[in-house]
């Protein structure tokens, strides 16, 4: 039972630089989100999806982008690497989109610094 | 002003301890309240949820909300040191599942 699997776990990117990370969920769960974490800041929302097709913006969206063409995956690009955008990067997933089932399941991370 | 505060700590403590961890927000329109453990270079993980105010006891952990003051609680009693970790408040106000407001969260570490 992997759960929610990030890749890479690890990643170094030039100013300027695009990637994109990847997530997965085998428990077919509708909800998938994105977020980062900063030192000081806590977790901040960057970008979640509600279904396959359906994405919106978080509270941090800028220079990020989203897709959703299937339920399992929810890739996070970055389009144009600034050091700003170092951080951690944590994909969760709901089985729920209304609000009353609390749990999200996080990946263990992905940890990106931009030089 | 951010919606949700919480104090990073860290905090530290021995074996034993109680442990008393808190968020406030300002918010009102929050109904769900949730506790997240975060251990060291992993993701968080649910601890405790609780819609609206009351107590609510899980083993070693009791979660509080007060609703009125804006202020809620995780109390860890007999604290060990697999404690150890950061705990993260979370809140939602209802209906779709849009976002979760996270406190920044608090290191505690317990030493044997």
């Amino acid at each position: 039972n992997a759960g929610v699997t990030q890749t890479p776990k690890f990643q170094v990117l030039k100013t300027g630089q695009s990637m994109t990370l990847q997530c997965a969920q085998d428990m077919n769960h509708e909800y998938m989100s994105w977020y980062r974490q900063d030192p000081g800041m806590g977790l901040r929302l960057i970008h979640y999806s509600v279904g396959a097709g359906i994405t919106d913006q978080g509270e941090v969206p800028n220079g990020y982008n989203v897709s959703r063409s299937t339920t399992e995956d929810f890739p996070l690009r970055l389009l144009s690497a600034a050091p700003s955008q170092t951080s951690v990067y944590f994909c969760a997933s709901s089985y729920s989109i209304t609000s009353g089932s609390g749990e999200l399941f996080f990946g263990e991370g992905s940890r990106l610094t931009v030089l | 002003q951010k919606e949700v505060e919480q104090d990073p700590g860290p905090l530290s403590v021995p074996e034993g301890a109680i442990v008393s961890l808190n968020c406030t927000y300002s918010n009102s329109a929050f109904q769900y309240f949730m506790w997240y453990r975060q251990y060291s270079r992993k993701g968080p993980e649910l601890l405790m949820y609780t819609y609206s105010s009351g107590n609510k006891e899980d083993g070693r952990f009791t979660a509080q909300v007060d609703k009125s003051s804006k202020y809620i609680s995780l109390f860890i009693r007999d604290s060990q040191p697999s404690d150890s970790a950061t705990y993260l408040c979370a809140m939602d106000r209802g209906s779709t599942l849009g976002r979760l407001y996270f406190g920044r969260g608090t290191q505690l570490t317990v030493w044997p």
